[in-house]
C-alpha cells in the first residue's frame, strides 16, 4: 500500500514553456503533499507543502508565481513550471502523507525535467 | 537555520561488513528522525523512524540510535550486501509537516 505516482516520468521543453507534473496517491487519500527537487549529487530540497482546497506553503527561495501547486483532490496534486529556462532542469520529487502523527511520507518515483 | 550533516558524501565497505552512517544536526532540536533510501532516478523509500524518547530502533538488518545530547543519529546496516547499495539519506523532523533532509550518503558494498 501507499504507492504514490508521478507523470511524466521525463520531460524535455523548449526554454519558455509551462510544464505541468501530476502526482498521484494510489490507494490512499493524501491530506498533505510535497514537492521536491533536487539538483545533481545533491539532497532533496522541499520546494512548497499542500493541503487539499488550500493554498500551497512554499519555501523560502523558491518563486511561487514560477511554480504553480494545485491540490485539487485528496489524491492529485500538481506542479506547473510556469515559463521553464535551462536553469529549473532538475529532478522534482512529490510525495504524500496521510496524517500519521510521526509524518512518514512516501515518495513518488519522480519526473525529470530538461529545459533546452 | 537548521543544518543537517551526513559524515560522507560516500562509503565503500566490503559485502558481509557493518555500514556506519552519521547524521548530524545543528540549530533545532527534532522530536523525530527517518532514514531513507535513495536508488539513482527514483524516490526515497522510508526505512526507519526514531522518536527523541528512543535511544535505538532496529528493523531486520538494520538499526538507528539516536543521541540529542550529540545532536547525532547513526545508522546502521549488518552483513551488508551488496543490494544495499544506495544513497541513505536522513531526515530529522520537529514534528511539523515539513522533512528536511541531509546531504546523503552513498554507500557502496564491495563484493
Amino acid at each position: 500500500g501507499a504507492v504514490v505516482s508521478q507523470h511524466p516520468s521525463r520531460v524535455i521543453c523548449k526554454s519558455g514553456t509551462s510544464v505541468k507534473i501530476e502526482c498521484r496517491s494510489l490507494d490512499f487519500q493524501a491530506t498533505t503533499m510535497f514537492w521536491y527537487r533536487q539538483f545533481p549529487k545533491q539532497s532533496l530540497m522541499l520546494m512548497a507543502t499542500s493541503n487539499e482546497g488550500s493554498k500551497a506553503t512554499y519555501e523560502q527561495g523558491v518563486e511561487k508565481d514560477k511554480f504553480l501547486i494545485n491540490h485539487a483532490s485528496l489524491t492529485l496534486s500538481t506542479l506547473t513550471v510556469t515559463s521553464a529556462h535551462p536553469e529549473d532542469s532538475s529532478f522534482y520529487i512529490c510525495s504524500a502523507s496521510y496524517g500519521l502523527a510521526y509524518n512518514e511520507q512516501f515518495f513518488g518515483p519522480g519526473t525529470r525535467l530538461t529545459v533546452l | 537555520s537548521q543544518k543537517i550533516e551526513q559524515n560522507s558524501e560516500a562509503l565503500n565497505i566490503q559485502e558481509g561488513k557493518t555500514a556506519t552512517l552519521t547524521c548530524n544536526y545543528t540549530n533545532y532540536s527534532p522530536a523525530y528522525l527517518q532514514w531513507y533510501r535513495q536508488d539513482p532516478g527514483r524516490g526515497p523509500v522510508f526505512l526507519l523512524l526514531i522518536r527523541e524518547n528512543e535511544k535505538e530502533k532496529r528493523k531486520e538488518r538494520l538499526k538507528v540510535t539516536f543521541d540529542t545530547t550529540l545532536k547525532q543519529s547513526l545508522f546502521h546496516i549488518t552483513a551488508s550486501q551488496p543490494a544495499d547499495s544506495a544513497t541513505y539519506l536522513c531526515a530529522p523532523s520537529g514534528g511539523a509537516n515539513n522533512l528536511f533532509f541531509g546531504t546523503g550518503t552513498r554507500l557502496t558494498v564491495i563484493p
